[in-house]
């Protein structure tokens, strides 16, 4: 099973602010088979990139992944409140299917 | 707009067995190409995935599940559904449906990326 550890934990910032978020796997992930998801309380995650890179529908362009082998990184420029979240990167290379802790993005 | 909704009991004893139901509107889970997913996350914990069902039956578990869970698909009714055997508190969790895959521009069908969700709906076991 993959294993995906995430940091940091908790990063608050501002609204306005640029956030950096990072995702680590295990292992190096297969055709960068890496998505991340937002959670805001009491949702349901929404997907926001998929294959590491590529913008799910709807997504603001202010939301980019990036990264390859092993590591990823999801960008969030210029911060918007409804941003404060928590944000989940999740592997589907292998099986199962795992999630990282998450990063809880803090106003 | 495709939207899903989780409906079941919310409270399942002990020892017994959990079942889900997952209603897809807005398109066909006979959708060419996809699976439809589980995943839950206990109360101020983490997602795990469950299992995934295509429609045409092809079913992948979680292995720390496989031996409890059944997912199976009811194509007329346009729904898929969940049974979760043998429940002890660590089965207490918000349980989510979701469609599984994203089909590229070439009709490449990437498995294991869960958009849309439904809203989820917690299962308490509890005697």
């Amino acid at each position: 099973e993959i294993v995906l550890t995430q940091s940091p934990g908790t990063l608050s910032l501002s609204p306005g602010e640029g956030a950096t978020l990072s995702c680590r796997a295990s292992q190096s992930l297969t055709s960068s088979r890496l998505a991340w998801y937002q959670q805001r309380p009491g949702q349901a995650p929404r997907l926001l990139i998929y294959a590491a890179s590529s913008r799910a529908t709807g997504i603001p362009d202010r939301f980019s992944g990036s990264g390859s082998g092993p590591d990823f990184t999801l960008t969030i420029s210029r911060l918007e409140p409804e941003d404060f979240a928590v944000y989940y990167c999740q592997q589907y290379g292998s099986s199962p299917f795992t999630f990282g802790p998450g990063t809880k993005l803090d106003i | 707009q495709m939207q899903l909704q989780e409906s079941g009991p919310g409270l399942v004893k002990p020892s017994e067995t959990l079942s889900l139901t997952c209603s897809v509107s807005g398109a066909s889970i006979n959708t060419i190409g996809y699976y439809w997913a589980w995943v839950r996350q206990p109360p101020g914990k983490g997602l795990e995935w469950i299992g995934s069902i295509f429609s045409g039956g092809n079913i992948h578990y979680n292995p720390s599940l496989k031996n409890r869970i059944i997912i199976s698909v009811d194509t007329s009714n346009n729904q898929f559904s969940l049974r979760l055997r043998s429940v002890t508190a660590a089965d207490t969790a918000f349980y989510f449906c979701a469609r599984d895959g994203v089909i590229l521009n070439g009709g490449v069908m990437l498995a294991g990326i869960f958009d849309p969700w439904g809203p989820g709906t917690l299962v308490t076991v509890s005697s």
